[in-house]
């Protein structure tokens, strides 16, 4: 089935650093990827998305690339800051004549050191 | 402004107790869903509705049932036959089940636990 594979946490950075968090995918078609953002304590906002290959979505200074010749969907930020701090969800979802539903992954959560 | 409402923030219940969470949204938005969020695992869908009067079992329904009678309204029953309850639960909408509209609205999320 379709997975998505997000790297490890929890990932802490100082200010300023770059960040980058892993995110591949396994799908049967040709998926729609997302980057979603969970603050403490809220539910999840959408950060950027790609829906097709070579798609670089971008929002807040993140971005991410869709690859499809390694399959990944990688989010960067060239500088993170305090208020970055959270937990990142890749996410994808394949056309499915109008049934179509996100898949996950599992989260990796992210602390910005001052 | 237009968002999802999800209340109570935290909720508890007892053993053999059913409880239901509210999820309501004001975007005029036809998919609804509903996920279960526990630590260290990505969000799993329980129920879905693409309209009123309609809705799905998603990947974990077993313990849970849901109703859809108006299109702003969509909650969720958390039944004693779930034996794991305690979670985040978090409720989405979508202008429809499209790809390229994938939900992009949450709410803020229930936490329920047992007592």
């Amino acid at each position: 089935g379709d997975s998505v594979t997000q790297m490890e946490g929890p990932v802490t950075l100082s200010e300023e650093a770059f960040l980058t968090i892993n995110c591949t995918y396994t799908a049967t078609g040709y998926p729609s990827l997302f980057w979603y953002v969970q603050y403490p304590g809220e539910g999840l906002q959408l950060l950027l998305k790609a829906t097709k290959a070579d798609d670089k979505g971008s929002n807040k200074g993140f971005e991410a690339t869709y690859r499809k010749e390694t399959t990944s969907f990688h989010l960067e930020k060239g500088s993170v800051q305090v208020s970055d701090s959270a937990v990142y969800f890749c996410a994808l979802v394949i056309s499915n004549f109008g049934n179509e539903k996100l898949t996950f992954g599992t989260g990796t959560r992210l602390t910005i050191i001052p | 402004d237009g968002g999802i409402t999800q209340s109570p923030k935290y909720l508890f219940r007892k053993e053999g107790q059913n409880v239901t969470l509210s999820c309501e949204q004001n975007l005029n938005h036809d998919a609804m869903y509903w996920y279960r969020q526990d630590p260290g695992q990505g969000l799993r869908l329980i129920y879905y509705s693409q309209i009123v009067n309609d809705f799905q079992k998603g990947d974990i329904a077993e313990g849970y049932s849901v109703s859809r009678e108006k299109k702003e309204s969509f909650p969720l029953t958390v039944t004693s036959a779930q034996k794991n309850p305690t979670a985040f639960y978090l409720c989405a909408s979508s202008i429809d089940l499209g790809p390229s509209n994938q939900p992009q609205h949450f709410g803020d999320g229930t936490r329920l636990s047992i007592l």
